[in-house]
């Protein structure tokens, strides 16, 4: 069955611009999460949905940062006035429950902010 | 506050040798430990998971880990290694609140030498 996917897989944004970044979870998963990973790091939370809600936006770094849900399916995570520390992978995830623990990755999208 | 420390950020073997990556992990509950793998461009895949179940898990390609509440510890071995386990290796542990969100470790890259 199809995975969870994400795009674009490359964004360059040139330093002021705003980007949107799109995840397809798998069908039926009802949690779903955003991490960052900078290069040479781990991925770090940024923010949690429990189908539409979002229940934690704790690991956004500013307020520059933005995700929605609205139908409980696709996300989009918006980034603001994108600044060169925004230069990460950002990596979705979903699962089937809350207490499934078994979270399923995307490819990520790999964003360069110039 | 949970964690996981990942120690050795490159760790290289010979192919049929014996692969061990360490992960000391720090809880103030009982702990749910992950690991996952990642390739190049590639998310994360789930090797095999800790959820308070048997102390010894076994995942997928051969790998299995030992969940050690004494040592605090939940290292991941293989008995022989093969060149296409060489990727980046990621401990992760669950934070069990409200959305068990992953927080994971630096990683560990393994290298597989002929």
């Amino acid at each position: 069955g199809a995975g969870v996917s994400q795009s674009p897989r490359y964004k360059v944004a040139k330093r002021g611009q705003d980007v949107a970044l799109r995840c397809d979870p798998i069908s039926g998963h009802v949690s779903l999460f955003w991490y960052q990973q900078a290069l040479g790091q781990g991925p770090e939370f940024l923010t949690y949905f429990q189908n539409e809600a979002q229940l934690d936006k704790s690991g956004l770094p500013s307020d520059r940062f933005f995700a929605e849900r609205p139908e409980g399916s696709v996300s989009t995570l918006k980034i603001q006035r994108t600044q060169q520390e925004d230069s990460a992978v950002y990596l979705c995830a979903s699962s089937l429950a809350l207490t499934s623990y078994e979270q399923y990755f995307g490819p990520g999208t790999r964003l360069t902010v110039t | 506050a949970q964690s996981v420390t990942q120690l050795g950020s490159h760790v290289s073997v010979s192919e049929g040798a014996l692969v061990l990556l360490r992960c000391n992990y720090s809880s103030s509950v009982p702990p749910y430990l992950f690991w996952y793998v990642q390739y190049p461009n590639q998310g994360l895949q789930l090797l095999l998971k800790y959820t308070s179940a048997a102390t010894l898990v076994k995942g997928i390609n051969g790998f299995e880990a030992e969940f050690k509440k004494s040592e605090t510890s939940f290292h991941l071995t293989k008995p022989s290694a093969h060149m296409s386990d060489a990727a980046e290796y990621f401990c992760a542990v669950s934070d069990r609140g409200n959305t068990d969100k992953l927080i994971f470790g630096t990683g560990t890259r393994l290298q597989v030498f002929p």
